[in-house]
């Protein structure tokens, strides 16, 4: 199957700092990415829509200027936590998609703790 | 708006045997594609089985199959043959079809369910 690579899986910032993570997929070009949320032992929640060379889609609720999403080229999307802070910790993960109606295929996801 | 819905937040099976994992939806789009996805502790997600809202017939893929009853709206994984390494969480999740118009083909997931496999 394809292949998203996401990267860092794990980090660990103090509060007030940034934390950018990337999300690359490796064999496909991918116009939308998505990327997600998720606290312990809860589902995964949908933060943003990332649109290749425009703005970002966030759900409603999610912070734009908190969690800045930049998808500058096909192959890749970062998500950068500004000014982070201990309720940020979680698990972030990305998805993407091959082709429009194929499965979404994850990164590998992000454990991001604030301390 | 879509809505998936996992009733069962734990369950546990022998190995070997088989565990079916329930899945219901509501949706107001007439066409729509149903997933089920596999996190193992690590985290990673892992696809499993689709079933496009239009198939005939149940999806399969192995030991996992999709009892698929479109006027009940459920979508319940079957997984044969139980294995220890089958024990994980198992999230189902949906999206609209591609003819469904625009390109908005993010998910929705339900609250997951944690099987456990016992030897």
């Amino acid at each position: 199957g394809a292949v998203v690579s996401q990267h860092p899986s794990r980090v660990i910032c103090k509060s007030g700092t940034s934390v950018k993570i990337e999300c690359r997929s490796l064999d496909f070009q991918a116009t939308t990415m998505f990327w997600y949320r998720q606290f312990p032992k809860q589902s995964l929640m949908l933060m943003a829509t990332s649109n290749e060379g425009s703005k970002a889609t966030y759900e409603q609720g999610v912070e734009k200027d908190k969690f800045l999403i930049n998808h500058a080229s096909l192959t890749l999307s970062t998500l950068t936590v500004t000014s982070a802070h201990p309720e940020d910790s979680s698990f972030y993960i990305c998805s993407a998609n091959v082709g429009r109606d194929t499965e979404a295929f994850f990164g590998q996801g992000t454990r991001l703790t604030v301390v | 708006a879509q809505k998936i819905t996992q009733t069962q937040p734990g369950m546990f099976v022998q190995e070997k045997e088989a565990v079916t994992l329930d899945c219901t939806y509501d949706t107001s789009d007439q066409s729509y594609g149903l997933f089920w996805y596999k996190q193992p502790s690590s985290g990673e997600m892992i696809f499993l089985i689709y079933q496009g809202s239009y198939d005939e017939q149940n999806a399969t893929e192995g030991r996992y199959s999709l009892n698929f009853q479109k006027a009940r709206k459920s979508a319940n994984l079957v997984i044969s043959a139980s294995q220890l390494g089958d024990s994980a969480m198992y999230f189902c999740a949906m999206r609209p079809h591609i003819n469904s118009g625009g390109s908005n083909y993010k998910l929705t997931f339900g609250k997951g369910t944690l099987l456990t496999v016992n030897p």
